[in-house]
C-alpha cells in the first residue's frame, strides 16, 4: 500500500540555520504531497501542499518541491527560529480524489536561541 | 476559520469502559476522521466518514467502532477501553470537492486507561 517516510528525529538546530527534513513515498497513482506541522499542545495544522510534479508548495519560509522522479517532497527552510521548534509530518492522499491522509511518523525540530 | 473541536482534551477511564470521543466541526465538511498519534509511529488512520451514516475502516479499527448520525458530528466509541489504547486522538474534517483538499484538525483528546 501507499506509504511515506521521513527522516527520524529529533532534529537540533541554533537559530538561522538551515533545516531539511527528508521525506520520500509510495503509492500508485498521482498523490497529492502535505506538510503538516504541530506545535506543542495543538492539533495538526497544514503548512504548505503540492499537487502535482513539479510543484513547489510554500509557506512561513519553508518549500517543498514536488520530485515525482525521486519520489521525494523534502522540506526546507533557510533560516529557522525558535518559533519553529515543533514536530513535522508528511503526508500524502491515498489516491487521486480520495482525501485519505497517510503520514509519516513525524520529525521533531527543536530550535535553541 | 474552520474549527474543529473535540469535546475533552483529557481523559482517564477505567479498563472495561466504554468512552465516547466527541468530535464537532463547524463548516459543513463531509469528510471527517479519527487518527490515534502514538510515539514512533505517527498518526495511524481508526476511521473516515465520507457521509452522515456512511463510514469506512482504516488502518487500525480494532477495538473502536464510530457514529455519525450528523453531518457536523463524529463520534469515536471504544466498546471496552483496554490499556494499550492509552493515546492521543486526534479528529480532522475535510471537504469533498473532487481533488486533494486540506485537513483541518481539532487539539486532539488524550486518552489515559487505568
Amino acid at each position: 500500500g501507499n506509504s511515506v517516510t521521513q527522516m527520524e528525529g529529533p532534529v537540533t538546530l541554533s537559530e538561522e540555520a538551515f533545516l531539511t527534513i527528508n521525506c520520500t513515498y509510495t503509492a500508485t497513482g498521482y498523490p497529492s504531497l502535505f506538510w503538516y506541522v504541530q506545535y506543542p499542545g495543538e492539533g495538526l495544522q497544514l503548512l504548505l501542499k503540492a499537487t502535482k510534479a513539479d510543484d513547489k508548495g510554500s509557506n512561513k519560509g519553508f518549500e517543498a518541491t514536488y520530485r515525482k522522479e525521486t519520489t521525494s517532497f523534502h522540506l526546507e527552510k533557510g533560516s529557522v527560529q525558535v518559533s519553529d521548534s515543533a514536530v513535522y509530518f508528511c503526508a500524502l492522499s491515498d489516491s487521486v480524489g480520495s482525501e485519505k491522509l497517510v503520514f509519516g511518523k513525524g520529525t521533531k525540530l527543536t530550535v535553541n536561541p | 476559520d474552520v474549527k474543529v473541536t473535540q469535546s475533552s482534551r483529557y481523559l482517564v477511564k477505567r479498563t472495561g469502559e466504554k468512552v465516547f470521543l466527541e468530535c464537532v466541526q463547524d463548516m459543513d465538511h463531509e469528510n471527517m476522521f479519527w487518527y490515534r498519534q502514538d510515539p514512533g509511529l505517527g498518526l495511524r488512520l481508526i476511521y473516515f466518514s465520507y457521509d452522515v451514516k456512511m463510514k469506512e475502516k482504516g488502518d487500525i479499527p480494532e477495538g473502536y467502532s464510530v457514529s455519525r448520525e450528523k453531518k457536523e458530528r463524529f463520534s469515536l466509541i471504544l466498546e471496552s477501553a483496554s490499556t494499550n489504547q492509552t493515546s492521543m486522538y486526534l479528529c480532522a474534517s475535510s471537504l469533498s470537492a473532487g481533488v486533494n483538499t486540506e485537513a483541518f484538525f481539532g487539539q486532539g483528546t488524550r486518552l489515559t486507561v487505568v
